[in-house]
């Protein structure tokens, strides 16, 4: 079965700075690569995502690249914000709505 | 509301009882999804159903975990005989498959505490 991986498990960045977070996938089935943030006892919610036929994807101060033949993705986030301090996951699943995989995540933290 | 609601938000039960977590996804969506999340770490992959059936179970750890959804809307995870290691926040999703594209919502989850 799938496997992600991610890291790093945590991250401090100072206010104004960027914050990259890396995974790695096993299965070269996997074809869509969703980014979930979760602030602490809230929900997990959708940031971005990011399909197989592309390698990069931009929103705002968000940006996803994706290596299909390495089998690693990216999240960039520029200009970080205190806002932006969460848990940060990324995922793996065939199609988008296929059972997604999730990485064990990435702690955020950003520094005002 | 609009989103994804789960009942009960806690749970406390003592070791070896039987427990019913319910999850209503959003009006229309054809997929639902459980998931179980420990402190710490991230969603662990349960089982997902599109419309009534369970498309893929393959992430229920054992046969004390069940689940159900009958008329293709609200779903029941069950677990039964509760140990200490199913204390966990379990979370529900739902998706409207829609052209391929679809999103994923989150409901805000069951914490369930085996004492």
């Amino acid at each position: 079965g799938e496997n992600v991986e991610q890291h790093p498990s945590t991250l401090s960045v100072q206010e104004g700075d960027s914050a990259v977070i890396k995974c790695t996938y096993s299965d070269s089935a996997s074809n869509y690569f969703p980014w979930y943030k979760q602030e602490l006892g809230k929900r997990p919610q959708l940031i971005i995502d990011i399909r197989s036929n592309v390698g990069e994807k931009k929103d705002q101060r968000i940006a996803v690249t994706l290596n299909k033949t390495a089998k690693h993705f990216s999240l960039h986030i520029t200009e970080t914000q205190p806002e932006d301090s969460a848990v940060y996951f990324c995922a793996a699943s065939e199609t988008s709505y296929d059972k997604v995989i999730f990485g064990p995540g990435t702690s955020l933290s950003v520094i005002p | 509301g609009a989103g994804v609601s789960q009942t009960p938000s806690n749970k406390v039960t003592e070791k070896g009882k039987y427990v019913e977590l319910r999850c209503d996804p959003i009006s229309g969506h054809t997929a639902l999804y459980w998931y179980r999340q420990s402190l710490g770490q991230g969603p662990e992959f349960l089982i997902y159903f599109q419309g009534t059936g369970a498309a893929d179970d393959s992430g229920l750890p054992n046969d004390r975990f069940f689940a159900v959804r009958p008329e293709g809307s609200v779903s029941t995870l069950k677990i039964q005989r509760t140990e200490r290691g199913d204390s966990a926040v379990y979370l529900c999703a739902s998706s409207l498959v829609e052209g391929g594209v679809t999103e994923a919502f989150f409901g805000q989850g069951t914490r369930l505490t085996v004492v």
